[in-house]
């Protein structure tokens, strides 16, 4: 059993749409972060957090300490919004990686 | 700023073959990583480094090689390749506690 769970691990939506991507983990972690993966692109670090809850443009993150668990909102999903989508857990400099959440939104 | 430069974008290597990933930061982070990202799995952990002249293994060392002479570089050496090193390469980079800045990626093939 992986240290970091995600789900779903595939995702369509139209475009509009509310899209929550969830992530659970077993292990303690320091932090939380999330990373975005393009097609054939670099992997960008959207989130890092500890504690409650962090907004960037149409992007949240939260996380439940207590439940071991974090989610990423999108609001007003658009076609850009299609990625993969990816959680970890970090300690220190160790971290667990989950295999990511494939988004499409489509037009 | 450029970030973390990792170099080349793709390659493809013959069996038994060597090369160098090269991957560069200008943040002055002290933590860099080498991760490799296999389909359908999370990444995983080749080496890391948390100072010029500290390196040490991660998850999947076997069949690389790291330095980190500078705060700047931390190449990836891959000996003798084998087709078990297919895979999509990350270099990272972070001061501690901090977010992660990744590379572009290497599109790696050994044939």
């Amino acid at each position: 059993k992986n240290e970091v769970e995600q789900s779903p691990q595939n995702l369509t939506a139209q475009e509009g749409e509310f899209i929550t991507i969830n992530c659970s983990y077993s292990v303690g972690i320091s932090a939380l972060h999330w990373l975005q993966q393009h097609p054939g692109g670099g992997i960008v670090s959207l989130f890092m957090l500890s504690s409650g809850k962090k907004k960037h443009g149409r992007l949240i993150a939260t996380i439940n300490i207590q439940e071991k668990h974090s989610s990423l909102h999108i609001t007003a999903s658009h076609p850009r919004d299609s990625a993969v989508y990816i959680c970890a857990g970090a300690t220190g400099n160790q971290f667990y990686f989950g295999t990511g959440t494939s988004l499409t939104v489509i037009p | 700023n450029a970030g973390v430069t990792q170099t080349p974008k793709f390659r493809i290597l013959k069996i038994g073959q060597s090369m160098t990933l090269q991957c560069t930061q200008d943040m002055n982070h002290n933590y860099m990583y080498w991760y490799r990202q296999d389909p359908g799995m999370g990444l995983k952990l080749i080496y890391y480094s948390v100072g010029a002249g500290i390196t040490d293994k991660g998850e999947v060392p076997n069949g690389y090689n790291v330095s980190r002479s500078t705060t700047e570089d931390f190449p990836l050496r891959l000996e003798l390749a084998a087709p078990s090193q297919t895979s999509v390469y990350f270099c990272a980079s972070q001061l501690w506690g901090e977010k992660l800045f990744f590379g572009s990626g290497t599109q790696l093939s050994v044939l």
